[in-house]
This record gives structure tokens, sequence and C-alpha cells, in this order.
């Protein structure tokens, strides 16, 4: 079976600082990988993803990922927090297997609350 | 995301009533979910359905049912609503086709079972 697992509840970044936000998978075959973003009372955004090629992807508001194999992670950057990034952020796997198979959907963290002060 | 608009927004409800939330989407897609979202627990795959002709249960699909009238409509049920089923549901969409396996997400629906 297929986890996520985000280890902290909540990031405390001062704004202008890096910002990391964790993320470890578990998967039987090929993870492919993703970012959202929900902001108060909306819905999920896209952010990013990795599926293959270059272990570091670029998305959406100046967001980065980088894809660990060995690790099993994704952690989601960004070289320099602002205020608007204050959101809640949801890492996703979704187990691929070339010979098909098995659920489709995406097995998501429970989130982690990022907080950017000013 | 406007593409996939979700009714109604915001529903209360009694413990045994049915209700019916609607998802529809003009991205063209073929692949539609259903998710519910919990405080502390992230969101969880309730059913999901790869064409009209082919719907399969998520990981918490005992309490649901879902039909799938058109490749754009994709609606799912509470045949006797419990307080339990207390949680903000999300309908999504996908186009694997392309290579693009990222989900793309509706408003939410917030439904509350008294």
């Amino acid at each position: 079976a297929q986890s996520v697992a985000q280890p902290e509840d909540q990031v405390n970044v001062a704004e202008g600082n890096p910002l990391t936000v964790k993320c470890t998978y578990s998967v039987s075959g090929n993870p492919y990988l993703f970012w959202y973003v929900q902001y108060p009372n909306r819905g999920l955004q896209f952010l990013l993803k990795y599926i293959t090629g270059d272990n570091l992807v670029k998305g959406s508001y100046g967001f980065e990922a980088e894809f660990n194999k060995s690790q099993t992670s994704f952690h989601l950057k960004k070289p320099s927090a602002l205020v608007s990034d204050s959101a809640l952020y949801f890492c996703a796997v979704r187990d691929h297997r070339e010979s098909g198979g098995g659920a489709d959907g995406l097995t998501f963290g429970k989130g982690t609350h990022l907080i950017i002060q000013p | 995301d406007a593409d996939v608009t979700q009714t109604p927004r915001n529903r209360i409800t009694k413990t045994g009533k049915r209700i019916m939330l609607e998802c529809s989407q003009t991205k063209g897609h073929d692949r539609m979910y259903w998710y519910r979202q919990d405080p502390g627990l992230g969101l969880r795959l309730i059913y999901y359905s790869f064409d009209v002709k082919d719907i399969n249960k998520g990981e918490i699909s005992d309490g649901y049912s879902v039909s799938r009238q058109a490749q754009a409509k994709f609606s799912l049920s509470l045949e006797s609503a419990i307080p339990n089923q207390t949680a903000l549901y999300f309908c999504a969409t996908s186009d694997p086709r392309a290579g693009a396996y990222e989900q793309y997400f509706g408003p939410g629906t917030r439904l509350t079972v008294t």
C-alpha cells in the first residue's frame, strides 16, 4: 500500500527566509509525486509534480521540490518566503505501475500548515 | 478552479436523510474522483471513475454511492447520512492520456450532518 508522511503539522518561517516543507513516501512501483496548496475556504491548487527526469522540479509561485529516491523524499522548497505563501500544503503520491492495475487516485499526506511571519 | 464546479457549496442535513453532492467539469477529462477532507487526516479517496461505465471504490467507500451520468458529471450520494460523514468533500478530474497525472479540484462542499 502506498503512503505519504508529512512529519510537521506546522512550519514557521520569517518572511524573506528560505522555506522547506518535508514529505516522505512509500510505494511499491514508481512514485508519481505532487504538491498542492490549499488556502482557507478554497479547493486544492496544483503546485508541481515529479513524474520522471530531473530530480529538481519547478512549479508555480516560485516553489520547487527535489525528488530523492534513496531517501524516498520529495521536500517542497522556496528560496524566499512571502506572507502570502501562508497556507496548508499537501504532498501526494500515485503508485504508478507499468503493468497497470492497482487503484487510481492520489494518496495524500495529512498536510502541513505553513505560516510566514512578517 | 472554475473548470470543476460543485453544488451545493454548503449543506446542513439531519441524520438519516439522503443527500446528493454534484460535480461538473468542463475540462474534458475522462477520470473523475471524490475525496473527503477531515482536519488532521488529509484527503481520502471515496470513489473514482475512469469513464461513464467504469466506477471503482476507493479507500473509504462504505456509506457512499456514486453515479457517472456523463463524462462531465459525477455525483456522490449519502443514502442515510450519519454525523461522522460531516466533512469537506472534493471532486477532482485528471487526464492521464497526455501523461499528466495531476488532478484538478473543485471548490469543495462543506457537509454537516446533525
